[in-house]
């Protein structure tokens, strides 16, 4: 049982280019969560989806967009990569009873 | 809106002390789910234990109990004994149960926890 994957583990982006981070749960959850945590800070909801098709911001969705076609994928994009944006992003997933199982992480740089 | 505060940024003891981690949350929401993480130096988040709104009874796991509060609407952690490896990023996180239509889940700031031998 793998949980909840994230891909890629590390990424340095340049400024203006954009890339997806890839999340993938493999458990049937409908909940699902992305949020970033900036060094020495706790974390901050980005966007979540309470199922396949819905998606919806959290406290600081500017600069991101997500989908969700399948219930076992929540990729979050980011269009235009600003220095602003370099942060550790962990993707989340939520069962039933409000357990929530979280990816490794990706910790991305943008110079 | 909800919100968590953990006003203790950084706590340092020394081993076998007691410490307790202060837990605040705000919500309008009448069903809701709290939670304590640890996250060690490797990063990764561990889920220590999840209280529903409705059950105030205190919990003992080991070295590690809190203590539920709604009349304060607190949620605190308390390790007794601490130890060396206990040093972490702890975070209390409030996840609503959908009264006002509102799935999110947020986390407070973190405490970070300094052991020493």
């Amino acid at each position: 049982n793998a949980g909840v994957t994230q891909t890629p583990k590390f990424r340095i982006l340049k400024i203006g280019q954009s890339m997806t981070l890839q999340c993938t749960q493999d458990m049937n959850h409908n909940y699902m969560y992305w949020y970033r945590q900036d060094p020495g800070m706790g974390l901050k909801l980005i966007y979540y989806s309470v199922g396949a098709g819905i998606t919806d911001k959290g406290e600081v969705p500017n600069g991101y967009n997500v989908s969700r076609s399948t219930t076992e994928d929540f990729p979050l994009r980011l269009e235009l990569a600003a220095p602003s944006q370099t942060s550790v992003y962990f993707c989340a997933s939520r069962s039933r009873d409000y357990e929530a199982f979280f990816g490794q992480g990706t910790r991305l740089t943008v110079v | 809106a909800q919100k968590v505060t953990q006003a203790q940024t950084e706590i340092s003891v020394v081993e076998k002390e007691d410490v307790t981690l202060d837990c605040v949350y705000e919500t309008r929401d009448t069903t809701y789910y709290l939670f304590w993480y640890k996250q060690p130096p490797s990063g990764e988040l561990v889920f220590l234990i999840r209280r529903n709104s409705f059950d105030e009874q205190n919990e003992i796991s080991g070295r590690y109990s809190w203590n539920f509060q709604k009349s304060t609407s607190s949620f605190n952690f308390t390790i007794t004994a601490s130890q060396v490896v206990d040093s972490a990023v702890y975070f209390c996180a409030l996840d609503l149960g959908g009264d006002y239509n509102n799935n999110d889940m947020r986390f407070g700031a973190g405490t970070r926890l300094t052991v020493k031998p």
